[in-house]
Order: C-alpha cells, then structure tokens, then sequence
C-alpha cells in the first residue's frame, strides 16, 4: 500500500525550533516529488513547497521562502519540514502530499502533523 | 501567483441533490486543474485532475469541466459521504495555489 506516514503533534514555545517528518513507503521515493501544505485553524490549504529526494533539488513559494526548510533522506525515505524560531502565527496542521511528475497534483497525503506554538 | 477563487464559498444541499461548484482562475491556466475533497479532521483526497479526469476510485457522480479560467465540480446526486470541503487547485505555474474551498453542508 502507498502510503505517507507523519510525525505526531507537536506542542512548541515561541523562538523553538522544530523538524517534522513524513516517511513514505510502498513506492520508489526517489521517484516522486513530496509536497508540504499548510492548513491554519479553519482556513483552506497554502501550498509551501516541495522537494525530488532523488536529487534533493527544492522548489518554494515565495510566500514560506526562507521561513521553513524542506529536505529529506532518500536512505530512509523521509521528507522533513522545519522551523529554525517558531511564531504563533506557524500555529497550524502540516500535510506532506506525494505529488507526481505528470501531472503535477498531489495523488497521496499523509495524515497530517498539528503543529501548536503558545507561550 | 495565480490567484483561484471558488463560488460559493458554502451551500446546503440535500441527499440527491445536484451540487454544481465553479472556480475561476486569475489567468488562463489551459486544463491544469484539480478538485480535491476534504472531510473534517482529514486529509485532502484527489478527485479529479486535468479539469476532468476522474482519480481512480472516485465514483462516477463527480464529474469536471472548463478549461482556460472558468471550471466547475458537479456531483451529480449527493450522497451522505459528499457532504465535506472541495478545493480546487492549479499547477499550470508555481507556485501552485488552491481556491478558498466551497463547503458543502447538509440541508
């Protein structure tokens, strides 16, 4: 079975930093694309950027450039998301989507990671 | 970036009903679209891509049309488990971006 797998909920203070996960599995890592989306409290999705673990070339919108990194570990087919200093305003559910080459939409979600930053 | 606008942002509808949702893109995007269907506390789940080809595995109900700015998602006779969130998304040019979703409750 295709399937992508997340790391737990996570709960963070303010200036933190954090690394989420999204382990895939049932197909060739390295031969798909893997999405991250946003989804604040009650709003609609916010495509942030993705990355071709074959290679590790990455690709952002200008909207999260240089407010997260993307990268991942072909060895153990995982894609990460990270934060280097949390704002409450990151306060939201991250979802890592297998996006294909042709055509380029999302075919495969994971379950989705809660990420809470309060003080 | 492409900005994607969805109508209506909710309705209300029946079991049975036919349910018809538009988005309309900033710029021509030719036929690179997608609906995705979203239930509460869950993942988006593909519809349709290509404005109208069918995700393996979704019912026939749901179909998809429109090309250059103008699209629509018709589920043709509502069932019980339609009743959830739709996003429409583009990836004619990156970054990709989705529509602010229509909600689809029941009447």
């Amino acid at each position: 079975e295709v399937q992508l797998v997340q790391s737990g909920a996570e709960v963070k203070k303010p200036g933190e930093s954090l690394k989420i996960s999204c382990k895939g599995s049932g197909y060739s890592f390295t031969s798909y694309w893997i999405g991250w989306v946003r989804q604040m409290p009650g709003k609609g999705l916010e495509w942030m950027g993705i990355i071709y673990p074959g290679d590790s070339d990455t690709r952002y919108s200008p909207s999260f450039q240089g407010q997260v990194t993307i990268s991942a570990d072909k060895s153990i087919s995982t894609a990460y998301l990270q934060w280097s200093s949390l704002k409450a305003s990151d306060t939201a559910m991250y979802y890592c989507a297998r996006q294909r080459l042709d055509p380029e939409i999302f075919d495969i979600w994971g379950q989705g990671t809660m990420v809470t930053v309060s003080s | 970036a492409i900005r994607m606008t969805q109508s209506p942002s909710s309705l209300s509808a029946s079991t049975g009903d036919r349910v018809t949702i538009t988005c309309r893109a900033s710029q021509g995007i030719s036929s690179y679209l997608a609906w995705y269907q979203q239930k509460p506390g869950k993942a988006p789940k593909l519809l349709i891509y290509a404005a109208s080809t069918l995700q393996s595995g979704v019912p026939s109900r749901f179909s998809g049309s429109g090309s250059g700015t103008d699209f629509t998602l018709t589920i043709s006779c509502l069932q019980s488990e339609d009743f959830a969130t739709y996003y429409c998304q583009q990836y004619y040019s990156y970054p990709p971006t989705f529509g602010g979703g229509t909600k689809v409750e029941i009447k």
